[in-house]
């Protein structure tokens, strides 16, 4: 069965460097989107990108954050300068019809 | 706007007991709705969904919800709980109507589930 996959499952940083998450999403899906979970709060929408384009994006999704679909197949998330408060398990989900399958998360720590 | 909230972050039930786990939700427009589980250092895991047309839903794992329109609710049930069901469960509406389908989440409820 097609899995939405995502890379690293684990991110340690330093606050104010770069770090971009990876995910590959179902293949025939058109769709793509991240979410972010911090510990103990509920899952957050942050972006959805469809046609090489963010179709719409959150309060939290700010000008440090971007995304991207370099190639076809992997869709990016990239976090310019690092904030304590983006420690996250940041979720990656793409889109069939009107069901949204996720990948396993990364867990980004900002130290 | 469309808001959902779950009542009680954690619910504790014994094995072999009935599992309710309470979804009710805020949408101006027909919503579709859904139920996810996490597992433990998991990914959120797609447990049913209701769009359109029969108002009971199965899922797997034997779960299943009903689509209340009048209640404005979702609620999840099992008829006997399993160890394995120990998890976090989400429920979610989706935007449809914005151009996004974007996912809003409640804030979860973790089950335990008692030997």
């Amino acid at each position: 069965e097609p899995e939405v996959t995502q890379t690293p499952s684990h991110q340690v940083t330093q606050m104010g460097q770069e770090v971009i998450l990876r995910c590959v999403p179902i293949s025939n899906h058109l769709y793509f989107y991240w979410y972010r979970q911090i510990l103990g709060q509920k899952v957050e929408f942050l972006v959805s990108f469809y046609n090489n384009e963010i179709s719409e994006k959150s309060e939290i999704f700010d000008d440090q954050f971007s995304v991207e679909r370099p190639d076809g197949s992997n869709f990016t998330l990239k976090i310019r300068s690092t904030k304590l408060e983006d420690s996250a398990m940041y979720f990656c989900a793409s889109r069939g019809q009107e069901t949204q399958y996720f990948g396993p998360g990364t867990r980004l720590l900002v130290l | 706007a469309q808001s959902v909230t779950q009542l009680g972050s954690h619910v504790s039930v014994s094995e072999g007991a009935l599992v309710l786990l309470r979804c009710n939700y805020s949408s101006s427009v027909p919503p579709y709705l859904f139920w996810y589980v996490q597992y433990p250092n998991q990914g959120l895991q797609l447990l049913l969904k209701y769009t359109t047309g029969a108002t009971l839903v199965k899922g797997i794992n034997g779960f299943e919800a009903e689509f209340k329109k009048s209640e404005t609710s979702f609620h999840l049930t099992k008829p006997s709980a399993h160890m394995s069901d120990a998890a976090e469960y989400f429920c979610a509406v989706s935007a449809w109507m914005d151009s996004s389908y974007k996912l809003i989440f409640g804030s979860g409820t973790r089950l335990l589930v008692r030997p």
